[in-house]
This record gives C-alpha cells, structure tokens and sequence, in this order.
C-alpha cells in the first residue's frame, strides 16, 4: 500500500531550524516527483516546493526561498525539507505529497505540525 | 491573496448540482493542467480531479471537471452530506515557477 509519513515537527523559537523527513513506502519511490505544501492554522493550502524524481532542479515559493531546502534520496525513498530562518508566519501543518508540478499530486502524508513561537 | 481565484464558499441541499470555478491566467490555467482537491475537516486533502477532467480511480463520477480558457470548474452533481469540505483548484504557473492554488470554497450541504 502507498504511503508517506512525515514527520520532525515540533515547537521552534522564530530564527530556528527544524528539518522534517517524509518516508515514503508501497511505490517506486525514484520514478516519482515530490512537493512540500503546508497550511497554516484556519487557512487554505499553500505550495511550499516541488523536487522532480531526478531531485537535478529544485523550486520553491517565494515566501520560503532562500530559507528551505528540499531533497530527496532515492535509495532511502525519503523526502526531506529544511528550513532555517522560521518566522511565526511559517507555523503550519506540513504535508508531503506524491507528484506535483505540472501533473497531480495524487498521495499526501496525514501531516506534521510546525509551530513558531518565543 | 491567492493566485487562481475561488469563490469563498458555495452551498446546496441533498440531490442539488454544484458548480465551484476557479479563474486564473494564460501564464496558469490557460496553458497548464488544472488539478482538484477535497479536503473534509481536520484530513489531509485528496485529488479529486486531475488533468483538468480525469477522475482517479476511488472518486465517484458525481464530481466533474472541465476548463475553458483561464478558467476551470468542478462540478457536483446528487449532493451528499459527506461533500461537506473545502475544495481547491490548482495549477503550475510558468511565470511564477510554481504552483498556484486557489484560496479555497467552502462547500456546505444545506
């Protein structure tokens, strides 16, 4: 069975880092497209960043460019995001998902939450 | 504010069709595929449509999409009680080098 568990979140003062990992399992993990989307409490979703299955190019919204970085491995058929610099505005529940890009996200994780606060 | 745009919420009783649209631009809808999801209250959200009017496997065939131009649409149809949720159109923005949602339509079942 196809699935992607997340995991990492936590309490952070703002200025932290947190890094959180999505496993994924029941799939070719290397033949598949990745994205990071999140959704801050009360609000809709929000595309965070989208890795292809080669992880050869990397985007990212603007609102977390330059702070987040996203990667995969393949052999491990995990998912990673880290991110540096968080901002109160950055707490949210953190989904991976399986696709993204031009093409449908098609399998999402049950979520890890964030919270940024002093 | 969100780059494809949504009405806030939309309404209907048991039975009723419903029609949820979503308007973005050339540089979004008008060239790439648009993408639905269903997110029922306090789940992870689910693909609903993909490719602008393909159902995946496990959705019933209640829900339709369909795209003209910039604009696309999610259609309802013998509405239930379990559709209660949030619905989102999204689409790959050239311009931006990401992908765009809609703020979201609350959707209630009178």
């Amino acid at each position: 069975q196809v699935h992607l568990v997340e995991s990492g979140g936590a309490l952070v003062k703002p200025g932290g880092s947190l890094r959180l990992s999505c496993a994924a399992s029941g799939f070719s993990f290397s033949d598949y497209h990745m994205t990071w989307m999140r959704q801050a409490p009360g609000k809709g979703l929000e595309w965070i960043s989208y890795i292809p299955n080669s992880g050869a190019f990397k985007y990212y919204a603007d609102s977390v460019k330059g702070r987040f970085t996203i990667s995969r491995d393949n052999v491990q058929t995990s998912l990673d995001l880290q991110m540096n610099s968080l901002r109160v505005e950055d707490t949210a529940v953190y989904y991976c998902a399986r696709g993204g890009g031009f093409d449908a996200m098609d399998v999402w994780g049950q979520g890890t939450t964030v919270t940024v606060s002093s | 504010q969100s780059v494809l745009t949504q009405s806030p919420s939309a309404s209907g009783t048991p039975g009723q069709r419903v029609t949820i649209s979503c308007s973005g631009s050339r540089s979004n809808i008008g060239v790439n595929y648009v993408c639905w999801y269903q997110q029922l209250p306090g789940t992870a959200p689910k693909l609903l449509i993909s490719r602008n009017d393909q159902r995946p496997s496990g959705v019933p065939d209640r829900f339709s999409g369909s795209k003209s131009g910039t604009s696309a649409s999610l259609a309802i149809s013998g509405l239930r009680s379990e559709d209660e949720a949030d619905y989102y159109c999204a689409a790959w923005d050239d311009n931006l080098r990401g992908l765009a949602f809609g703020g979201g339509t609350k959707l209630t079942v009178l």
